[in-house]
């Protein structure tokens, strides 16, 4: 079964410093890949998808992502934190185009001044 | 941008009772999804339907749980008999291509 792993559970992070979220996934061929924020209250918004081509994939906000196939790997940047960054951060994983997205438990993200 | 939206943004209920959240998928999208966010825990799914049936469904989407597409814009997860685990925040998202989910804002669902 597919399943995704967020190693971190808590991040605190300066405000301008930089930002690496990590996310590995359990899947025999290639996902595709999400990251999705959730601000406190709020709904899910897709930062940034994966499915094919340039491992590197640019999303909203200022956010990059960086599939790895050796590792396994899904891992969110972003060069410099904004106040605003401070949310739940999920990575996300499906099967196919049509397939139920699994998520994994989240990344929460708190920046200090 | 167009959106999904969920009706009501907040429901309390009691315990036992029957509760209907809804939903108004983006209009030129086939394919309907509800997950479900107990506080403090990670998103799951529930169920997906295309095509006015259920393709598949969860666990956790046991007898209790219903779905409905009653029109052609809204899209309905009735819960017959709710149970204070029931209480979560609930997401309906559609799409029409490749993956591209959008989720609504969620109905935080309260049972006393």
């Amino acid at each position: 079964a597919q399943s995704v792993t967020q190693p971190d559970i808590h991040i605190t992070v300066s405000e301008g410093a930089s930002l690496e979220l990590r996310c590995n996934y359990s899947y025999g061929a290639t996902p595709y890949l999400f990251w999705y924020v959730q601000s406190p209250g709020q709904g899910l918004q897709l930062l940034l998808k994966y499915f094919s081509g340039d491992t590197l994939v640019q999303g909203i906000k200022g956010f990059e992502a960086e599939f790895k196939r050796s590792q396994s790997s899904f891992n969110l940047r972003k060069p410099s934190v904004h106040w605003s960054d401070a949310a739940e951060y999920f990575c996300a994983v499906m099967k196919t185009s049509y397939d139920k997205v699994i998520f994994g438990p989240g990344t929460s993200l708190s920046v200090i001044p | 941008e167009p959106e999904v939206t969920q009706t009501p943004s907040h429901q309390v209920t009691q315990m036992g009772q029957e509760v209907i959240l809804r939903c108004v998928p983006i209009s030129n999208h086939l394919y309907f999804y509800w997950y479900r966010q107990i506080l403090g825990q990670k998103v799951e799914f529930l169920v997906s339907f295309y095509n006015n049936e259920i393709s598949e469904k969860s666990e956790i989407f046991d007898d209790q749980f219903s779905v409905e597409r009653p029109d052609g814009s809204n899209f309905t997860l009735k819960i017959r008999s709710t149970k204070l685990e029931d209480s979560a925040m609930y997401f309906c998202a559609s799409s029409a291509d490749r993956g591209l989910y959008t989720f609504g804002s969620g109905t935080r669902l309260t049972v006393v």
